[in-house]
């Protein structure tokens, strides 16, 4: 149990579009879902916690407006990258909280997108 | 703000060697530990959890200490394999208050086991 399923799993766009990143929980259900960027050879950082039904909070230095964030429902979230610059191109990982569980984050498998 | 720290950043074993990886965090109001594994590309694979009240967890050959009040943490590998080899992240999760639900990374050690 508990698989988080990120879709696609790698993505190449040309500078200037959007590209949309999914992330599900198969077999639960998530009130919080939380999404994080990692550069080459760097770790995790947390870009935003996204909570069903109301705003993401986003973390200091990501841009909102770039990083748009809707979580409409209990499995799923999605990351849309707003007219993506090369800059942008990196892995983008996703987790979910099982409801009413404060404990153990389930990873997705990532996302690599690459901004030509 | 939470800082994690993870050495060393590389490690290169012969197989067949015990070893560990040392992780510390500078606050120690946590709610759990966890260390991942990352294959080159991949996402995270859970390895273990340690909950705050607890001082270690063990999974096959591996075992995960956790001196909370000192913000320590290491992760013990016996008797390493090739296959072992992989980046070892180390994160923490706050314990509420204005850092509910954060999860703090290291930045993780290369582990390479040699045949």
């Amino acid at each position: 149990g508990a698989v988080v399923s990120q879709h696609p799993s790698r993505v190449i766009c040309k500078s200037g579009t959007s590209v949309k990143i999914e992330c599900r929980s198969l077999d639960f259900q998530a009130t919080t879902m939380f999404w994080y960027r990692q550069f080459p050879k760097k770790s995790l950082m947390l870009m935003a916690t996204s909570n069903e039904g109301s705003k993401a909070t986003y973390e200091q230095g990501v841009e909102k407006d770039k990083f748009l964030i809707n979580h409409a429902s209990l499995t799923l979230s999605t990351l849309t990258v707003t007219s993506a610059h090369p800059e942008d191109s990196s892995f983008y990982i996703c987790s979910a909280w099982p409801a009413a569980s404060y404990n153990e984050q389930f990873f997705g498998p990532g996302t690599r997108l690459t901004v030509l | 703000k939470q800082e994690v720290t993870q050495i060393p950043a590389a490690l290169s074993v012969p197989e067949g060697e015990n070893l560990v990886l040392n992780c510390s965090f500078t606050d120690s109001a946590i709610y759990n530990l966890q260390w991942f594994r990352q294959d080159p590309g991949k996402g995270l694979t859970s390895l273990l959890l340690i909950q705050s009240s607890q001082r270690e967890q063990t999974s096959g050959r591996l075992n995960a200490s956790l001196d909370k009040s000192s913000g320590r943490s290491t992760l013990y590998i016996a008797a390493s394999q090739p296959g072992d080899s992989a980046t070892y992240l180390c994160a923490v999760l706050a314990a509420g208050g204005t850092s509910y639900g954060k999860l703090t990374f290291g930045q993780g050690t290369i582990l390479t086991v040699h045949p």
